[in-house]
């Protein structure tokens, strides 16, 4: 009953290969993020979406594409790792403006 | 644009100290605060909130007072244990921007000593 689910929780992967991670809810929240966390800078937004189809970039897009093809299911895809991809990956949930989030548990992806 | 900026880390205390992680804000309208933690392997989990200047969140002993005057929003809590070392995140939601996602500090790691 967590509410938000990311997986795979770990991956390894080459660089140039493409990687596909996934952020599913049962919350039924319009609003859904995601984040990359590295040591020195905290949290930074990389996509985020309002809606079914319905996706804009966040300060750190570049390298990665997403999809929203279903309220539950949020698709963040690295066209091709580079090994500064190497991150923890956050999803993060919000039911309206204003609120704060609920946050997934994270995906640490290693690009070799 | 927004930003938050909160004291370097680690801070390192003695169980039952007392605890003070300062956060400022940048912001162009008036926005919410948020204090987030993080325990190792984990994902962040809202700590508590404040909407308005002069309003307290509180939430498992820790408390932060929203300053509009200081653009300050600091995390306290009167007496630390062992099982609060983890990873602290202020952020703020500026809805006047138009913009829904939180913006973040870059964090303040606790550790707390026994």
């Amino acid at each position: 009953d967590a509410g938000i689910t990311q997986s795979p929780r770990h991956k390894v992967t080459e660089t140039g290969t493409p990687v596909t991670l996934r952020c599913h809810q049962t919350e039924n929240h319009r609003y859904m993020y995601w984040y990359r966390q590295d040591p020195g800078h905290g949290l930074r937004l990389i996509h985020y979406s309002y809606g079914v189809k319905d996706t804009d970039k966040g300060e750190v897009s570049d390298g990665y594409s997403v999809s929203r093809s279903k309220t539950e299911d949020f698709l963040l895809t690295l066209e091709s790792a580079t090994s500064s991809q190497t991150s923890v990956y956050f999803c993060a949930i919000q039911r309206q403006r204003g609120d704060g989030y609920t946050f997934g548990s994270g995906t640490r992806l290693t690009v070799v | 644009g927004n930003s938050v900026t909160q004291m370097e880390g680690p801070v390192t205390l003695s169980e039952e100290a007392f605890l003070t992680i300062n956060c400022t804000y940048t912001a162009t309208g008036y926005p919410s605060l948020f204090w987030y933690v993080q325990y190792p392997g984990e994902g962040l989990q809202l700590l508590l909130k404040a909407t308005k200047a002069d309003d307290k969140g509180s939430n498992k002993g820790f408390e932060a007072t929203y300053r509009k005057e200081t653009t300050s929003f600091h995390l306290e809590k009167g007496s630390v244990q062992v099982s609060d070392s983890a990873v602290y995140f202020c952020a703020l939601s500026d809805l006047d921007t138009g913009r829904r996602a939180l913006t973040f500090g870059s964090g303040t790691r606790l550790q707390v000593q026994p």
